[in-house]
């Protein structure tokens, strides 16, 4: 079965600054995969998603992602970061079959500092 | 456009209480659906999805149960709510298109359960 670890349970980081957030999978093929963001109280919007083609894939507000098959990574990225980005991350793999569920990771909480 | 509704928003209710919570999806059809829970500071677990009328998997043996009654709306209940079912419920669609999964999902607002 697949998985999804996202290493890194909070991350701080000050207004300007670059943010990294790291997604690792495991899955015997090449997946679907997914970041979503979660701002307090609220569902999940989906900024970006990769299932072929340019390893490099651009989101909304600004994210963008880098899937590296050697490595079962995708790890999202934003040069630099807006207060409005305080929020919960989260990374998503999806295979195609019946249902098409996606399985989540357990989420990076991200604070952003004045 | 398609757009999903998710009701109530929060949600009290005590120990042993009935449960219903509802979903319904607008502007598609045959959508896939999906309830997830986010236990506090917890990531997301499935626990039940359909691919049509009538035809629920569970994915985590619990207390709780689904259903859907009408193509676009699936509904998650409980006869007897536990301290345990507490959390953040969220429900969502994915299109099925030849069984396509790369349209992600999208969804619903929430319902925020206390059981107390």
């Amino acid at each position: 079965a697949q998985s999804v670890t996202q290493p890194d349970i909070h991350i701080t980081v000050s207004e300007g600054a670059s943010l990294e957030l790291r997604c690792n999978y495991s899955y015997g093929a090449t997946p679907y995969l997914f970041w979503y963001v979660q701002s307090p109280g609220q569902g999940l919007q989906l900024l970006l998603k990769y299932f072929s083609g340019d390893t490099l894939v651009q989101g909304i507000k600004g994210f963008e992602a880098e899937f590296k098959r050697s490595q079962s990574s995708f790890n999202l990225r934003k040069p630099s970061v807006h207060w409005s980005d305080a929020a919960e991350y989260f990374c998503a793999v999806g295979i195609k079959a019946a249902g098409n569920k996606l399985t989540f990771g357990g989420g990076t909480r991200v604070l952003v500092k004045p | 456009s398609q757009t999903i509704h998710q009701w109530p928003a929060t949600l009290v209710q005590p120990v042993g209480s009935p449960l219903s919570l509802e979903c319904t999806v607008e502007g598609t059809s045959n959508p896939n659906l999906y309830w997830y829970r986010q236990a506090a500071g917890r990531g997301l677990q499935l626990l039940f999805y359909s691919v049509g009328i009538g035809q629920i998997s569970s994915e985590v043996p619990q207390n709780l149960s689904a259903s859907r009654p009408q193509d676009r709306q699936f509904i998650l209940s409980s006869k007897k709510l536990l301290l345990s079912d507490s959390g953040f419920y969220l429900c969502a669609w994915s299109p099925t298109i030849l069984g396509e999964v790369s349209y992600g999902y999208t969804f619903g607002s929430g319902t925020r359960l206390t059981v107390v």
